[in-house]
């Protein structure tokens, strides 16, 4: 089973700082993890994915991701916020080598980005 | 079309009446996922599609929920005897085997 930890209900930051979403997960084997973002009134876009290789992956408008295996950690981050990230942020995990694994998503976390 | 289209956008039922929720995947998508979400919170995996596999039905919260996918592409929801805890935003998506899935815009469904 599979399981995915976001400790922060909502990140507040000031526009031009760096910030960083955080994520914690649990799976029986490989992870393949994801962020998502939801835009209010909107559906969940893609943002980034990590399957194997470099720990640190880009994704969609500037953000990027740390895979850090041995704290089961993926957090999410950019150097410099925009008032426009203001959303709410997902992390999400399945077990990359099982097909029968469902996506699982952790709770959400609001970032609010101050001009 | 080239996203995940799902319908109604927007459904108000009575309570005790039944409702189906209707998602249109992405052509080629061998996964479909239902997921449930309250009032900006979290999503809830309901049940997961996996090519001719067995359903994963794990996550409905009672047998007053069902869901089938016919043909491997279009997937129903039904919810029997709707009562207000049902109503919440129903997110579809779809996905190639591996990869990572793509959301419709969901359907807003309110039981009074």
């Amino acid at each position: 089973a599979q399981s995915v930890a976001q400790p922060e209900d909502q990140v507040n930051v000031a526009e031009g700082n760096p910030l960083t979403v955080k994520c914690t997960y649990s799976v029986s084997g490989n992870p393949y993890l994801f962020w998502y973002v939801q835009y209010p009134n909107r559906g969940l876009q893609f943002l980034l994915k990590y399957i194997t290789g470099d720990n640190l992956v880009k994704g969609s408008y500037g953000f990027e991701a740390e895979f850090n295996k041995s704290q089961t950690s993926f957090h999410l981050k950019k150097p410099s916020a925009l008032v426009s990230d203001s959303a709410l942020y997902f992390c999400a995990v399945r077990d990359l080598y099982s097909s029968a694994s469902k996506i699982i998503f952790g709770s959400g976390t609001r970032l609010s980005i101050r001009p | 079309g080239a996203g995940v289209s799902q319908s109604p956008s927007n459904k108000v039922t009575e309570k005790g009446k039944d409702v189906e929720l209707r998602c249109d995947p992405i052509s080629g998508h061998t996964a479909l996922y239902w997921y449930r979400q309250s009032l900006g919170q979290g999503l809830e995996f309901l049940i997961y599609f996996q090519g001719n596999s067995a359903p994963d039905k794990s996550g409905l919260p009672s047998d007053r929920f069902s869901a089938e996918r016919t043909g491997g592409s279009v997937s129903t929801l039904t919810i029997q005897r709707t009562q207000q805890e049902d109503s919440a935003v129903y997110l579809c998506a779809s996905s190639l085997t591996d990869t990572e899935a793509f959301f419709g815009q969901g359907t807003r469904l309110t039981v009074v």
